[in-house]
């Protein structure tokens, strides 16, 4: 499975600022998907980066908060904008690789944010 | 309804007993599943995918039921090193993009 390297893995910021999170993998991927995890919560789909178009966001995440930039087909930069307390949360790189007749995820160490 | 549902638990079971967790979900075009293990302050990691004969890997075994549409997960002989939380995932592609949602996840707690 793809090795990623996540960057930072924690951070504690100050409300109204920007936090860029950013993600290599060891191999050239199509797609790489941003995800959210709210404390004891499960993963919620913020974008999907395609390389070389604009990325696709889930519904309630919108491009001015979350701006993905994907420059090339082994890294991707999720910014989280103008931050708030709620912005507090887990944030995770992934990419689908197809092994066989399987598709598998693998994700990012995470990023735990904590805006004060 | 969730697209996704899963009993959050927490399982807490001995040592060496067998647990099983059930998870449904609501796409019936849903085309791929999967479990996958989440530590504590860890990222997810996959566990195995489920196929639609059911498959088994060591103390692990997994089954879809598509009728039903449940997929289920078995451990035998539990360990201490089994307690994790336990996520279940349901791949939709359609038209070339991919869609995996999460379950909110099971945990277990192996006690000794």
């Amino acid at each position: 499975s793809a090795v990623i390297s996540q960057k930072p893995s924690r951070d504690i910021c100050q409300r109204g600022t920007s936090l860029t999170i950013q993600c290599q993998v060891d191999s050239q991927v199509t797609m790489m998907f941003w995800y959210r995890q709210q404390p004891g919560q499960s993963l919620t789909l913020i974008a999907t980066a395609n390389q070389g178009s604009e990325a696709t966001y889930e519904s309630g995440f919108v491009i001015d908060k979350f701006p993905i930039s994907r420059p090339n087909l082994t890294f991707s930069t999720l910014t989280v904008s103008n931050m708030s307390p709620e912005d507090s949360s887990i944030y995770l790189c992934s990419v689908v690789r197809l092994r066989g007749s399987n598709y598998g995820y693998t994700f990012g160490s995470g990023t735990r944010l904590t805006v004060v | 309804r969730k697209e996704v549902e899963q009993d959050p638990g927490p399982f807490n079971v001995p040592e060496g007993a067998t647990v099983a967790f059930n998870c449904t979900y609501s796409n019936s075009a849903s085309q791929s599943f999967f479990w996958y293990r989440q530590d504590c302050r860890k990222e997810p990691k996959l566990l195995m995918s489920v196929y639609s004969s059911g498959n088994e890997d060591g103390r692990f075994t997994a089954q879809l039921n598509r009728a039903s549409q449940y997929i289920s997960l078995l451990i035998r002989d539990s360990k201490l090193s089994d307690s994790a939380t336990y996520l279940c995932v349901v791949n939709i592609e359609s038209a070339g993009t991919y869609k995996y949602i999460f379950g909110t996840g099971t945990r277990l707690k192996v006690l000794a």
